[in-house]
Order: C-alpha cells, then structure tokens, then sequence
C-alpha cells in the first residue's frame, strides 16, 4: 500500500525551530518529485516547498523562503521539512505529497499539526 | 507568482444538482491544471489532472475543461459524499498555487 506517514509536529514558541519528517513506503521514492502542503486553521491550502527526485532542485513559497528548508534521504523513504525562525501565520497542518506527472500531488500524508504560539 | 480565483467560494446546492465551479489563472498556464476534493479533517483527493484527465477511480460525474486562464470542474449530478471543498491548482510553475477553495454545502 502507497503511503505518506508525517512526524514532528507539535507546539513551539515563535522564533523557535522544528523539523517535520515524513516517511514514504509502497512506492519509489527516489523517483518522485515530493512536496510539501500546508493548511491553516479554517483556512484553504498552500504550497510550501518541493524539491525535486534527486534532490538537486528545491523550490519554496516566499511566504517560507530563507527559513523553511526542505530535504530528503532516498536512502531512508524520508523526505523533511527544517522550520527556523517560525511565526503565529505559520501555524498550520502540514502535509507531505507525492508529485506525479505534471506535478499534481496524487497521495498524502495525514497531516501533521505545527502551532507556533507563546 | 500565478494567482487563482474560484469562483463562487461558496455553493448551496442538493442532491441530484449539477454543480460548476470556475478557476481562472493570473497569466496562461495552458492545461496545467488539477482538481482536489477535501472533506472535513480530511487530506485533499486527486480529482482531475491536465484540465480534463480524471484521475483513475474517481466517479465519471466529475469533469474538468479549460485550457489558458479559465477551467471548470463540473458534477453532473451530485451525490451525498459530494459536499466538500473543492482546490484547483496551477501545475505550470513553481509555486505550484492553489485557488481559495470552493465549499459545497448541502441546500
């Protein structure tokens, strides 16, 4: 079965850092552009980052660029998203993708929860 | 950045209803489009791809076309596990933006 499992969620401080991790299993991973979704409370989606196959080319909303990094083990099914200086708006289910074809995103995780509040 | 705009963010229709919901692009993204549908709590579910290709497993009432600026998704007849939220996203460029959403309710 093709799934997209999301880790590392949880509550942090503004300006605090945490890293969302989310392991892939039934596929090939290392074949697949992969992305990551996220969605505030209440609210519609929104395209963070992706990065290519190999992981040579990244790719990032300037709502996220300079303090987001996306990355990914081929080795290990995992694909990851570093969050530094994070903020209130920032607050939001995130979801990591499996990009098909012409990039539409095919399968999901279940989301993992990020809120930044003191 | 290419912008989205659904239109209407907001639907009350019933059962057995035909519904279309409209997607226009900022600048031509040609037929790099695709449709998701999103129930409450839910991941967002891959509809329609390329404007019109549905999806393997997706119920033929589903329809997409359009091609440059504007596309539609259209349900010829809606059924209960139809009402949700409905995202079209640009597959042209990098942000890969999705449109504000369009929540179908039941009438």
């Amino acid at each position: 079965e093709v799934q997209l499992l999301e880790s590392g969620g949880g509550l942090v401080q503004p300006g605090g850092s945490l890293r969302l991790s989310c392991v892939a299993s039934g596929f090939t991973f290392s074949s697949y552009v992969m992305s990551w979704v996220r969605q505030a409370p209440g609210k519609g989606l929104e395209g963070v980052s992706a990065i290519s196959s190999s992981g040579d080319h990244t790719y990032y909303s300037d709502s996220v660029k300079g303090r987001f990094t996306i990355s990914r083990d081929n080795s290990r099914n995992t694909l990851y998203l570093q969050m530094n200086s994070l903020r209130g708006e920032d607050t939001a289910v995130y979801y990591c993708a499996q990009g098909v074809r012409f990039g539409e995103l095919l399968v999901w995780g279940q989301g993992s929860l990020v809120t930044v509040s003191s | 950045d290419i912008q989205l705009t659904q239109s209407p963010s907001f639907l009350s229709a019933s059962v057995g209803d035909r519904v279309t919901i409209t997607c226009r692009a900022s600048q031509g993204i040609g037929i790099y489009l695709a449709w998701y549908q999103q129930s409450p709590g839910k991941a967002p579910k891959l509809l329609i791809y390329t404007a019109s290709t549905l999806q393997s497993g997706v119920p033929s009432r589903f329809s997409g076309s359009g091609s440059g600026t504007e596309f539609t998704l259209t349900i010829s007849s809606l059924q209960p596990e139809d009402f949700a939220t409905y995202y079209c996203q640009q597959l042209d460029s990098h942000p890969k933006t999705f449109g504000q959403g369009t929540k179908v309710e039941i009438k």
